[in-house]
């Protein structure tokens, strides 16, 4: 239990559907990231949340839209995905870093396993 | 560019024997360091991370790693290896002017033999 919940862990979908998926920590954390794992690539940061309000989005394709209703709960929005989008997609939270103290921890979920068709 | 360099793509070694997965990093000022471990089908999970003070850091499950700023390194290390260490460990940096971008490595699959 890391205290950062996702669901569902496992989704797949055609590439004209929408779907959601969903984020919970219990962490007491106020930011909040959207990452996406592929195979033999870098851990890529997706977008970033603090306090609610979006502080990064690292030129991800509109088909991702992200919602942040409050800062325990994140949400990613799928539509009309391709599959390369096909990939593990982890959520994480942590302390809002600040200036002198950034070494906050950022602690993540289990993932969800998304395959495109 | 900021970047985090893990040179290995695997490591093997044998049960018992001491093991180190290598990290170089390029930031600007001083850097926040990170190991995480990934367990198939999971998450990635902390293991430890250098903020400031002493150069060699102990983490979870008798993993250490030490801080080297001159090599700008971040090695994690275990005096005995067990094979269910036998994940894949990433690396990872936040520069110290601030923000919220962490940069991981792409990771090094430790293979443990019995």
């Amino acid at each position: 239990e890391t205290g950062v919940t996702q669901t569902p862990r496992h989704l797949v979908m055609g590439m004209t559907n929408k779907k959601s998926l969903k984020c919970e920590q219990h962490l007491g954390h106020n930011a909040m990231y959207w990452y996406k794992q592929s195979a033999k690539k870098p851990l890529e940061l997706m977008f970033v949340y603090n306090f609610k309000e979006q502080t990064e989005n690292n030129s991800v394709p509109s088909r991702f839209s992200p919602e942040c209703p409050n800062s325990s709960h994140l949400f990613l929005h799928l539509h009309t995905l391709q599959p390369e989008d096909s990939a593990l997609y982890l959520c994480a939270s942590s302390q809002a870093p600040y200036l002198g103290s950034s070494g906050n921890t950022i602690y993540f979920g289990e993932g969800s396993w998304l395959t495109v068709v | 560019a900021q970047s985090v360099a893990q040179p290995e793509d695997q490591v093997n070694v044998a049960e018992g024997n001491p093991l180190t997965v290598k990290c170089t990093y390029s930031v600007s000022g001083n850097p926040y360091l990170f190991w995480y471990v990934q367990y198939p089908n999971r998450g990635l999970q902390f293991l430890l991370k250098y903020i400031t003070g002493d150069n060699l850091v102990k983490g979870s499950y008798g993993f250490e790693a030490e801080f080297n700023k001159s090599q700008t390194s971040f090695h994690l290390k275990k005096p005995s290896a067990l094979v269910s260490d036998s994940a894949l460990y990433f690396c990872a940096v936040r520069p110290g002017t601030g923000g919220f971008k962490t940069i991981f490595g792409a990771g090094t699959r430790l293979f443990v033999k019995a």
